[in-house]
Protein backbone atom coordinates (compact mmCIF):
# COMPACT_ATOMS: atom_id res chain seq x y z
CA UNK A 1 0.00 0.00 0.00
CA UNK A 2 1.07 3.76 -0.33
CA UNK A 3 3.60 4.98 2.26
CA UNK A 4 3.07 8.69 4.26
CA UNK A 5 2.62 11.12 1.78
CA UNK A 6 3.11 14.98 2.05
CA UNK A 7 2.36 17.90 0.25
CA UNK A 8 3.06 20.49 -1.03
CA UNK A 9 6.96 19.23 -1.48
CA UNK A 10 8.19 22.49 -1.66
CA UNK A 11 6.17 26.02 -0.04
CA UNK A 12 8.27 29.28 -0.33
CA UNK A 13 6.33 32.01 1.45
CA UNK A 14 6.94 35.52 2.42
CA UNK A 15 7.60 36.11 5.96
CA UNK A 16 4.49 37.06 7.87
CA UNK A 17 2.12 34.90 5.74
CA UNK A 18 0.46 31.56 7.02
CA UNK A 19 1.29 28.17 5.76
CA UNK A 20 -0.55 24.86 5.85
CA UNK A 21 1.44 21.47 5.33
CA UNK A 22 -0.61 18.23 4.81
CA UNK A 23 0.34 15.13 5.89
CA UNK A 24 -1.43 12.02 4.68
CA UNK A 25 -0.34 8.56 6.85
CA UNK A 26 -0.74 5.36 6.28
CA UNK A 27 -4.32 3.78 6.16
CA UNK A 28 -4.67 1.98 9.42
CA UNK A 29 -1.79 3.96 11.64
CA UNK A 30 -3.14 5.56 15.06
CA UNK A 31 -0.12 7.47 15.68
CA UNK A 32 0.86 10.34 13.72
CA UNK A 33 3.87 12.62 14.59
CA UNK A 34 5.19 16.30 13.05
CA UNK A 35 8.75 16.91 13.29
CA UNK A 36 11.22 19.57 11.87
CA UNK A 37 14.73 18.82 10.07
CA UNK A 38 16.50 22.41 9.89
CA UNK A 39 19.64 22.00 7.32
CA UNK A 40 22.66 19.34 9.16
CA UNK A 41 20.67 19.53 11.99
CA UNK A 42 18.51 16.23 13.48
CA UNK A 43 14.67 16.00 14.05
CA UNK A 44 12.73 18.42 16.39
CA UNK A 45 9.62 16.83 17.60
CA UNK A 46 6.58 19.20 17.03
CA UNK A 47 3.23 17.02 17.70
CA UNK A 48 1.92 13.50 18.54
CA UNK A 49 -1.41 12.47 17.73
CA UNK A 50 -2.54 9.07 19.20
CA UNK A 51 -5.82 8.03 18.68
CA UNK A 52 -8.75 10.08 19.72
CA UNK A 53 -6.86 10.90 22.52
CA UNK A 54 -5.59 14.81 23.59
CA UNK A 55 -2.23 15.79 21.43
CA UNK A 56 1.27 16.06 22.86
CA UNK A 57 1.76 19.65 21.79
CA UNK A 58 4.86 20.09 23.56
CA UNK A 59 7.11 20.58 21.04
CA UNK A 60 5.78 23.19 19.31
CA UNK A 61 8.14 26.28 19.15
CA UNK A 62 5.08 28.81 19.69
CA UNK A 63 1.52 29.94 19.38
CA UNK A 64 2.42 30.43 16.29
CA UNK A 65 2.26 26.84 15.11
CA UNK A 66 -0.74 24.92 15.42
CA UNK A 67 -1.85 21.19 14.15
CA UNK A 68 -5.06 19.21 13.34
CA UNK A 69 -5.72 15.58 12.64
CA UNK A 70 -9.12 15.22 11.06
CA UNK A 71 -11.11 11.94 11.57
CA UNK A 72 -8.21 10.22 12.91
CA UNK A 73 -6.33 9.92 9.51
CA UNK A 74 -5.16 13.20 7.46
CA UNK A 75 -3.15 16.17 9.77
CA UNK A 76 -2.55 19.60 8.95
CA UNK A 77 0.21 21.64 10.05
CA UNK A 78 -0.44 25.65 10.49
CA UNK A 79 2.25 27.98 10.89
CA UNK A 80 1.17 31.62 10.99
CA UNK A 81 2.79 34.84 10.76
CA UNK A 82 5.77 32.85 9.31
CA UNK A 83 9.27 33.73 10.07
CA UNK A 84 12.64 33.27 8.33
CA UNK A 85 13.65 31.02 11.17
CA UNK A 86 10.52 28.56 10.28
CA UNK A 87 12.83 27.71 7.16
CA UNK A 88 13.36 23.91 7.82
CA UNK A 89 11.98 20.64 6.42
CA UNK A 90 8.74 19.09 7.71
CA UNK A 91 8.26 15.87 8.05
CA UNK A 92 5.69 13.87 9.29
CA UNK A 93 5.52 10.26 10.42
CA UNK A 94 2.90 7.70 11.54
CA UNK A 95 3.06 4.14 13.43
CA UNK A 96 0.61 1.37 14.07
CA UNK A 97 0.74 1.65 17.99
CA UNK A 98 3.44 2.98 20.38
CA UNK A 99 6.15 4.56 18.59
CA UNK A 100 8.68 2.88 21.37
CA UNK A 101 7.96 -0.63 19.88
CA UNK A 102 7.02 -0.36 16.76
CA UNK A 103 8.44 1.70 13.24
CA UNK A 104 7.97 4.93 12.33
CA UNK A 105 7.40 5.46 8.65
CA UNK A 106 7.99 8.60 7.51
CA UNK A 107 7.18 10.99 4.46
CA UNK A 108 9.24 12.58 1.88
CA UNK A 109 8.56 15.78 3.77
CA UNK A 110 7.95 19.52 3.28
CA UNK A 111 10.43 21.94 1.92
CA UNK A 112 9.56 25.53 3.98
CA UNK A 113 11.36 28.49 2.68
CA UNK A 114 10.54 31.41 4.28
CA UNK A 115 11.66 34.63 2.51
CA UNK B 1 20.67 18.93 30.72
CA UNK B 2 19.34 15.80 28.68
CA UNK B 3 20.63 14.54 25.40
CA UNK B 4 21.59 12.44 22.77
CA UNK B 5 25.10 12.20 20.94
CA UNK B 6 26.06 11.16 17.69
CA UNK B 7 29.07 12.24 15.74
CA UNK B 8 28.64 15.06 13.60
CA UNK B 9 31.79 14.39 11.57
CA UNK B 10 31.37 12.48 8.47
CA UNK B 11 32.45 8.61 8.95
CA UNK B 12 34.28 7.88 5.33
CA UNK B 13 35.46 4.04 5.01
CA UNK B 14 36.59 1.82 2.77
CA UNK B 15 34.01 -0.23 0.44
CA UNK B 16 34.11 -3.88 2.18
CA UNK B 17 35.32 -2.12 5.71
CA UNK B 18 33.11 -1.88 8.59
CA UNK B 19 31.21 1.09 9.88
CA UNK B 20 30.97 1.94 13.48
CA UNK B 21 28.45 4.21 14.28
CA UNK B 22 27.86 5.58 17.56
CA UNK B 23 25.19 6.92 19.74
CA UNK B 24 25.49 8.57 23.41
CA UNK B 25 22.43 9.80 25.67
CA UNK B 26 23.10 11.51 29.14
CA UNK B 27 19.81 11.52 31.82
CA UNK B 28 18.19 8.77 29.87
CA UNK B 29 16.66 5.53 30.71
CA UNK B 30 15.39 4.29 27.28
CA UNK B 31 13.65 1.04 27.26
CA UNK B 32 14.15 0.96 23.78
CA UNK B 33 16.80 2.15 21.09
CA UNK B 34 15.81 2.34 17.04
CA UNK B 35 18.71 3.38 14.19
CA UNK B 36 16.89 5.20 11.11
CA UNK B 37 18.72 5.60 7.75
CA UNK B 38 17.86 9.16 6.00
CA UNK B 39 19.26 9.94 2.25
CA UNK B 40 19.54 13.65 0.71
CA UNK B 41 16.15 14.47 0.62
CA UNK B 42 13.96 11.99 1.74
CA UNK B 43 12.29 10.95 5.23
CA UNK B 44 14.11 8.69 7.50
CA UNK B 45 13.76 4.66 7.12
CA UNK B 46 13.76 2.33 10.13
CA UNK B 47 16.14 0.36 10.08
CA UNK B 48 16.31 -1.98 13.77
CA UNK B 49 14.77 -1.83 17.16
CA UNK B 50 16.59 -3.05 20.33
CA UNK B 51 15.07 -2.97 23.55
CA UNK B 52 16.94 -2.37 27.15
CA UNK B 53 17.33 -6.24 27.82
CA UNK B 54 18.84 -6.52 24.04
CA UNK B 55 22.67 -6.54 24.09
CA UNK B 56 22.76 -6.73 20.40
CA UNK B 57 20.74 -6.69 17.19
CA UNK B 58 21.58 -8.11 13.76
CA UNK B 59 19.48 -7.99 10.10
CA UNK B 60 21.75 -9.27 7.27
CA UNK B 61 24.94 -6.72 7.25
CA UNK B 62 24.00 -4.65 9.98
CA UNK B 63 24.59 -5.15 13.70
CA UNK B 64 23.71 -2.93 16.70
CA UNK B 65 24.75 -2.96 20.51
CA UNK B 66 22.73 -1.40 23.36
CA UNK B 67 24.80 -0.79 26.42
CA UNK B 68 22.40 0.85 29.33
CA UNK B 69 25.61 1.25 31.63
CA UNK B 70 27.81 3.02 29.43
CA UNK B 71 24.34 4.46 28.30
CA UNK B 72 25.55 4.16 24.64
CA UNK B 73 24.70 2.15 21.49
CA UNK B 74 26.87 1.11 18.59
CA UNK B 75 25.68 0.61 14.90
CA UNK B 76 27.59 -2.04 12.46
CA UNK B 77 27.57 -2.32 8.90
CA UNK B 78 30.07 -5.47 7.92
CA UNK B 79 31.15 -5.51 4.46
CA UNK B 80 30.44 -2.05 3.49
CA UNK B 81 29.11 -0.81 -0.04
CA UNK B 82 28.79 2.68 -1.42
CA UNK B 83 24.75 2.39 -1.35
CA UNK B 84 25.20 2.35 2.39
CA UNK B 85 26.53 6.26 1.71
CA UNK B 86 23.40 7.49 4.16
CA UNK B 87 23.19 9.75 7.28
CA UNK B 88 21.74 7.36 10.11
CA UNK B 89 20.19 8.46 12.88
CA UNK B 90 19.49 7.02 16.38
CA UNK B 91 16.68 7.79 18.54
CA UNK B 92 14.99 6.77 21.71
CA UNK B 93 12.10 7.23 23.79
CA UNK B 94 12.91 9.41 26.74
CA UNK B 95 10.87 8.14 28.98
CA UNK B 96 8.84 11.25 30.02
CA UNK B 97 5.62 10.64 28.97
CA UNK B 98 5.99 12.37 25.58
CA UNK B 99 5.53 9.10 23.01
CA UNK B 100 7.96 10.29 19.88
CA UNK B 101 11.29 9.74 19.53
CA UNK B 102 13.55 11.80 20.31
CA UNK B 103 16.63 11.60 17.53
CA UNK B 104 20.18 11.99 17.56
CA UNK B 105 21.37 14.88 14.85
CA UNK B 106 22.88 11.85 12.87
CA UNK B 107 26.31 10.47 11.71
CA UNK B 108 27.09 10.80 7.66
CA UNK B 109 28.74 7.87 6.27
CA UNK B 110 30.52 7.83 3.26
CA UNK B 111 31.65 4.44 1.76
CA UNK B 112 34.64 4.75 -0.78
CA UNK B 113 34.59 2.32 -3.94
Amino acid sequence: GAGVSQSPSNKVTEKGKDVELRCDPISGHTALYWYRQSLGQGLEFLIYFQGNSAPDKSGLPSDRFSAERTGGSVSTLTIQRTQQEDSAVYLCASSFTDPSTDTQYFGPGTRLTVL
Amino acid sequence: SQKIEQNSEALNIQEGKTATLTCNYTNYSPAYLQWYRQDPGRGPVFLLLIRENEKEKRKERLKVTFDTTLKQSLFHITASQPADSATYLCALDIGTGRRALTFGSGTRLQVQP
